[in-house]
């Protein structure tokens, strides 16, 4: 079983909608979650951490439920620009490794006018 | 400022070349990183370095040696790629190698073994 499930889309989406993905993580040991957004071609840019009491940024919240261990990005009003693929990304202490990053496989969204 | 820098940005080499790849950070992280990307995949974790001491080996092939000279700096040395090698290579650090941090990606360096 993979440790970070998330949907590969791709989603296409006209400007100004609401969009949601989500991803699942196996270890129940996992820390902590991120959001990382990467443009093609570019690094992945962190977008935000995700917190169990849900945190907000400007037109993007993320969720996290430990007890289901899902974990949500919602973007609201999209913009061109909202065009990337995102990660899911979780760490995870694994025996005497102290903190490891997970990867989701990405999911593409596209934004278009 | 949480920027890693990353030469060269694109490197062509051959089969027998030997080539270095460089990463930088100055806001004091403790833990370096390099990953190997490939098309349409998340990156994949090959070396960490805490306090400037190998951590972590995902049993990367001898052909890439890693060297972090000092705090600041992650090398990663290159000898007798396989075309299969071409990727985008990325540095990331973090404040230490902790699960509870995030980790800051450099803008990578993108390899083609011909």
């Amino acid at each position: 079983r993979k440790e970070v499930e998330q949907d590969p889309g791709p989603f296409n989406v006209p400007e100004g909608a609401t969009v949601a993905f989500n991803c699942t993580y196996s270890n129940s040991a996992s820390q902590s979650f991120f959001w990382y957004r990467q443009d093609c071609r570019k690094e992945p840019k962190l977008l935000m951490s995700v917190y169990s009491s849900g945190n907000e940024d400007g037109r993007f919240t993320a969720q996290l439920n430990r007890a289901s261990q899902y974990i949500s990005l919602l973007i609201r009003d999209s913009k061109l620009s909202d065009s990337a693929t995102y990660l899911c990304v979780v760490n995870t202490p694994r025996g005497s490794t102290l903190g490891r990053l997970y990867f989701g496989r990405g999911t593409q969204l596209t934004v278009w006018p | 400022d949480t920027e890693v820098t990353q030469t060269p940005k694109h490197l062509v080499m051959g089969m027998t070349n030997k080539k270095s790849l460089k990463c930088e950070q100055h806001m004091g992280h403790r833990a370096m990183y390099w990953y190997k990307q490939k098309a349409k995949k998340p990156p994949e974790l090959m070396f960490v370095y805490s306090y400037e001491k190998l951590s972590i080996n995902e049993s990367v092939p001898s052909r890439f040696s890693p060297e972090c000279p000092n705090s600041s700096l992650l090398n990663l040395h290159l000898h007798a790629l396989q075309p299969e090698d071409s990727a985008l290579y990325l540095c990331a650090s973090s404040h230490d190698w902790s699960s509870y941090n995030e980790q800051f990606f450099g803008p990578g360096t993108r390899l083609t073994v011909l």
